[in-house]
């Protein structure tokens, strides 16, 4: 089976800190996204990854930026963590292109306070 | 810039009834459409997917989904519902043209609760 782990279930940080949410994949794939889910307004895109040291900007990379320097880890950055960014952030990773099925993490909640 | 729209937020089910839960997409080509499912507290698990062929798929738990190109939606089903579906359930799309490795557009979830 696939696995995708993410480093915190949950996590509490106050506005202004730098915050760090790991991702880490056992399968050798190749992309690897970042969501933000909330209430109301299902799963956003922030960020995904189709290579190591490559990105992409999703739908709502404001506020954000990701590092992959291994293929496995998938790292999602808060530069300056504000109160609207609390959310569940999940990770996510596909064995490449055309392969669409998304493999999800248990999601990493995430509370600035 | 294709899009999901699940028109349903809750939906409420006695335990042994059959289920629908709705979903419309918004993409200029054939889609890539799935049904993912979150319990509390748990990641998104993937229920049934269609590329193309057969427009009737069936996943798992029971569950199956038709996709209908002249009515852009993609409705899931169930005929007799267990009190552990009680669940989120999304619907989502994903482009052609990205081959899936740009990431899938969401609706915003039907929050599934069942009554005894």
């Amino acid at each position: 089976d696939v696995k995708v782990t993410q480093s915190s279930r949950y996590l509490v940080k106050r506005t202004g800190e730098k915050v760090f949410l790991e991702c880490v994949q056992d399968m050798d794939h190749e992309n690897m996204f970042w969501y933000r889910q909330d209430p109301g307004l299902g799963l956003r895109l922030i960020y995904f990854s189709y290579d190591v040291k490559m990105k992409e900007k999703g739908d709502i990379p404001e506020g954000y930026s990701v590092s992959r320097e291994k293929k496995e880890r998938f790292s999602l950055i808060l530069e300056s963590a504000s109160t609207n960014q609390t959310s569940m952030y999940l990770c996510a990773s596909i064995t490449g292109t055309g392969a669409y099925e998304q493999y999800f993490g248990p999601g990493t909640r995430l509370t600035v306070t | 810039a294709q899009s999901v729209t699940q028109p349903d937020i809750h939906i409420t089910v006695s335990e042994g009834a059959s289920l629908e839960l709705r979903c419309n997409y918004s993409y200029g080509a054939t889609p890539y459409l799935f049904w993912y499912v979150q319990s509390p507290g748990q990641g998104l698990q993937l229920l049934l997917k269609y590329f193309s062929g057969d427009t009737l798929v069936q996943g798992i738990k029971g569950f199956e989904a038709e996709f209908k190109r002249s009515q852009s939606s993609f409705n899931l089903r169930k005929p007799s519902v267990h009190w552990s579906d009680a669940a989120e359930y999304f619907c989502a799309v994903g482009s052609h043209s990205g081959g899936g490795a740009d990431g899938l557009t969401f609706g915003k979830g039907t929050h599934l609760i069942i009554q005894p």
